[in-house]
């Protein structure tokens, strides 16, 4: 059974920089494994930031940047903002079916 | 717009069975792909199930294979999900989504909420 693994949880100061990884119990995440990222607040439904490794949606802040690290897909929240407190998924295409990360809570203080 | 509500959420007991619908509306249906995400109280989101858009191809999380089954009428712009034997760690908030190709998903409804009692 495949798993992805995130950080449990982060925190990071306002203003300042974080990075998010997701990775793949079957080897390095590549571009081939599209992998999204998903942003979700208390009582919401999660919200799409990224596609296919960097493409961002028409709706995603700037500050969230997206790649491949070190054989890990990876989320960048730059100049974080206060609204930024929230939990963060990946998810990874496995040829048909995708695997959701565990999720990284990110804490903004 | 693109909408996407689901229903048919409920209490069932355990070993019964339930079928979920998403209907959808503002994109042309019939031309995505449309998939079934759950999350349990407190938890993290879970891959349940993928449905290509002509309805031929599927897939499902091992989790639920054999039990569940989804499937679609283009012709209503509605997702469907029949769900039998169902058991507790079934319990979850399921979510209809639709894939913006392979490249990933980009809309999601509100979620429904499905409890099995033991």
């Amino acid at each position: 059974q495949t798993v992805v693994t995130q950080e449990p949880s982060l925190t990071v100061s306002p203003g300042g920089t974080v990075t998010l990884t997701c990775a793949s119990s079957t080897g390095a995440v590549t571009s081939t494994y599209y992998p999204n990222w998903f942003q979700q607040k208390p009582g919401q439904a999660p919200r799409p930031l990224i596609y296919s490794t960097s493409n961002k949606h028409s709706w995603t802040p700037a500050r969230f940047s997206g790649s491949l690290l070190g054989g890990k897909a990876a989320l960048t929240l730059s100049g974080v903002q206060p609204e930024d407190e929230a939990d963060y998924y990946c998810l990874i295409y496995y040829g048909g079916g995708r695997v959701f990360g565990g999720g990284t809570k990110v804490t903004v203080l | 717009e693109v909408q996407l509500v689901e229903s048919g959420g409920g209490l069932v007991q355990s070993g019964g069975s339930l079928r979920l619908s998403c209907s959808a509306s503002g994109f042309t249906f019939s031309s995505y792909a449309m998939h079934w995400v759950r999350q349990a109280p407190g938890k993290g989101l879970e891959y349940v199930s993928t449905l290509s858009s002509n309805g031929v191809k599927t897939y499902y999380a091992d989790s639920v294979k054999g039990r569940f089954t989804v499937s679609r009428d283009n012709s209503k712009n509605t997702l469907y999900l029949q769900m039998s034997s169902l058991r507790p760690e079934d319990t979850a908030v399921y979510y209809c989504v639709k894939e913006m190709g392979i490249a990933g998903f980009d809309y999601w409804g509100q979620g429904t909420l499905v409890t099995v009692s033991s």
